[in-house]
C-alpha cells in the first residue's frame, strides 16, 4: 500500500546542531508539506512544495529549510537547532483532485524532536 | 488573516450521549473545509471534506455539515473508541495561499463507557 513515512520517530539533539528530518511518500503526490504541532498553537505550516525543485515558506519558516530533488522526498533541515524548535513535526502530501476541487492532505506519523 | 476557531476545547461525553463540535472560519475564497481525527502519538487522519454551504457527509457515527461561517461535526451515540482530538482546517483558493490548510486548535473528545 502507498504510504507516507517519517524518520526518525524520536530525536534528541543539542542546541546549535544541524538536524534533518526525513519524509518519504509512495503515492507519487506532487504536493508535500511540513507542519509543527505545539500545545496552544495547533498545526502550523513550516514549508511546502508543489513539485520537484519547488519550495515555499510557510508561516513559521525561520530556522528551517527544505529541498525537493525528487517527487517522493521532502527532507526538513534545522540549520542550528534551538530549544524553541522542540516540537512534534508532521509531513503531509496531497495530489490535486480532478475537476478543480481541492486535494486532501494525508499525514505521516510524526517526529518528536527535543532540543536540549 | 484567515482564522479557524474550534469549540469547545475539550468535551467529555458518556457513551451514547450525542453532541456536536463546532468549527468557525473567517476566510475569503473557501475551497474546502476539512475534518481530521488525531489519536495520541499519531498523525491526523482524514475524515471529510466539505466544499459548499449546505453540504453534509457521514461516516459511521460522524456527520459533518457546512454553513457559510461554520462547520459542525455531529457525533451520534458515541463509543469510547471515538475518543480523539478532532481538527478542522480551511483551504482557500488562489494566489500564494493555494494548497495550504489553516488549522484550528482542535477539540479533545473523551467518551466514557
Amino acid at each position: 500500500d502507498a504510504e507516507i513515512t517519517q524518520s526518525p520517530r524520536h530525536k534528541i539533539t543539542e542546541t546549535g546542531r544541524q538536524v534533518t528530518l526525513a519524509c518519504h511518500q509512495t503515492w507519487n503526490h506532487n504536493n508535500m508539506f511540513w507542519y509543527r504541532q505545539d500545545l496552544g498553537h495547533g498545526l502550523r505550516l513550516i514549508h511546502y512544495s508543489y513539485g520537484v525543485q519547488d519550495t515555499n515558506k510557510g508561516e513559521v519558516s525561520d530556522g528551517y529549510s527544505v529541498s525537493r530533488s525528487n517527487t517522493e522526498d521532502l527532507p526538513l533541515t534545522l540549520e542550528s537547532a534551538a530549544s524553541s524548535q522542540t516540537s512534534v513535526y508532521f509531513c503531509a502530501s496531497s495530489e490535486l483532485a480532478s475537476g478543480g476541487n481541492t486535494d486532501t492532505q494525508y499525514f505521516g506519523p510524526g517526529t518528536r524532536l527535543t532540543v536540549l | 488573516e484567515d482564522q479557524v476557531t474550534q469549540s469547545p476545547e475539550a468535551l467529555r461525553l458518556q457513551e451514547g450521549e450525542s453532541s456536536s463540535l463546532n468549527c468557525s472560519y473567517t476566510v475569503s475564497g473557501l475551497r474546502g473545509l476539512f475534518w481530521y481525527r488525531q489519536d495520541p502519538g499519531k498523525g491526523p487522519e482524514f475524515l471529510f471534506t466539505l466544499y459548499s454551504a449546505g453540504e453534509e457527509k457521514e461516516k459511521e457515527r460522524l456527520k459533518a455539515t457546512l454553513t457559510k461561517k461554520e462547520s459542525f461535526l455531529h457525533i451520534t451515540a458515541p463509543k469510547p473508541e471515538d475518543s480523539a482530538t478532532y481538527l478542522c482546517a480551511s483551504r482557500v483558493y488562489g494566489g500564494t495561499s493555494y494548497g495550504k490548510l489553516t488549522f484550528g486548535q482542535g477539540t479533545i473528545l473523551t467518551v466514557h463507557p
